[in-house]
Order: C-alpha cells, then structure tokens, then sequence
C-alpha cells in the first residue's frame, strides 16, 4: 500500500534560519501532492499543492516545495523562517489508484527568537 | 462565518455510549470527508462521500458509520466508543477535480472535535 513518510517530527529553528522538511511517498504513477499547515489550536490549511507541471511550486507565506519524481520526493523549503511559522506541518499525497488521501504523520516546527 | 463546521468542538463520554459528529459546510463542494488526527500518525481517513448518495470506506473505517443526509451534512457516528477512539476528528470538503492531471482537489478542513472516550 502507499505510504507517505516525513521523517523529521520535530524540527527546531532559529528564527531567520532556512527550512527544509522532507517528504517521500511510495507510489510510482501519477500523485497529486499536498503541504498543510496546522496552527497551534486550529484546523488544517493548504500551504500548496502540485498537480502537474513546474516542479517546484510556490505557496503562500513564503513557502515552495519542490516534486523529484525518480526520489519520490516532495520537500517543502522556506529560506528564512519566522516566529509564526511554529506550526505542525503535513505532506499529503493522493494517487490514481485509489480514492484514499494519504497523509504523513506530521512534523513539528518550533521556531525560537 | 466559517465554511466547514462541526459540532460538538469538544466531547467527553463513557465507553459504549453511541456518539454522532456533525460537519456542515456552505461552500457548496460535492466531497466531504472523515479523517481522525492521532499524535505521531498524522490524519486517516475515516469515511468519505462525493456526493448525497456515495458513501465510501477510507483507510480505518472499522467501528465508524457515516450518514451525508445532504450535500452540505456529512455526520460520523461511534456506535459504541471505546478508548482508542479517543481523537482529534476533522471533517474536510473539496470541490471534484476539474482539470486535466488532477486526481483529487485540495480540501477545506472543519475546526475539529475534540473527543475523549472514558
């Protein structure tokens, strides 16, 4: 079955510093891919998506991931974070071989002054 | 006023008891989705339903029910809770994909329901 790994579950930064969070899936046809952010205490929200085309994908806030198809990869990057970028971040990938959206187990980004 | 929403925000019950979440949403999209959002797994998808009469098993349906009584209602009912049902649960919608490489639209995430099962 596939999956989608995030193998960092908690990052922390300096504020300023440069972000990069790693996403792999396991699938090798056509995937459509997801970055959401979770605010403390509040509900998931779309940071971008890529469904074809450019790999590398700008969001909003400052955020791009870019789509390696041969790494089935899928990094989301932010040069220089800030402090309200602490958040719970979540690759999703959906597959067309199923009607199931994965989801990753979710890192977590503190950013410090 | 918020486009997906669910009630009840928070809910503490007793193993056995029968629980039904609610998800309303305004912005007219025909897909709603069940998803349970547990420490260290990220979200799975419970249930979900592309339209009034579609009802589909997602990844851990087992112990779940659904019923989308309308295009804007998506309910998920425990029949009988029990503690590892214990979750943050979230409803979602999303509008069909309607261009060409796109195999499921992004979706609109519900504030959640905090539930404790005793």
């Amino acid at each position: 079955a596939q999956s989608v790994s995030q193998h960092n579950h908690h990052v922390i930064l300096s504020e300023a510093a440069s972000l990069e969070l790693g996403c792999n899936y396991s699938y090798g046809g056509t995937v459509n891919l997801f970055w959401y952010v979770q605010y403390p205490g509040q509900h998931l929200q779309l940071l971008l998506k890529y469904f074809s085309g450019d790999p590398l994908v700008k969001g909003i806030k400052g955020f791009e991931a870019e789509f390696i198809k041969s790494k089935f990869s899928f990094n989301l990057r932010k040069p220089s974070v800030q402090l309200s970028d602490t958040a719970e971040y979540f690759c999703a990938v959906k597959t067309d071989n199923n009607n199931d959206m994965r989801f990753g187990a979710g890192t977590r980004l503190t950013v410090k002054p | 006023d918020a486009d997906v929403t669910q009630t009840p925000r928070n809910r503490i019950t007793k193993t056995g008891k029968r629980i039904m979440l609610e998800c309303s949403q305004t912005k007219g999209h025909d897909r709603m989705y069940w998803y349970r959002q547990d420490p260290g797994l990220g979200l799975r998808l419970i249930y979900y339903s592309f339209d009034v009469k579609d009802i589909n098993k997602g990844e851990i349906s087992d112990g779940y029910s659904v019923s989308r009584q309308a295009q804007a209602k998506f309910s998920l009912s425990l029949e009988s809770a029990i503690p590892n049902q214990t979750a943050l649960y979230f409803c979602a919608t999303s509008a069909p994909p309607g261009l060409a490489g796109v195999v499921w639209n992004e979706q609109f995430f519900g504030p959640g329901t905090r539930l404790t099962v005793l």
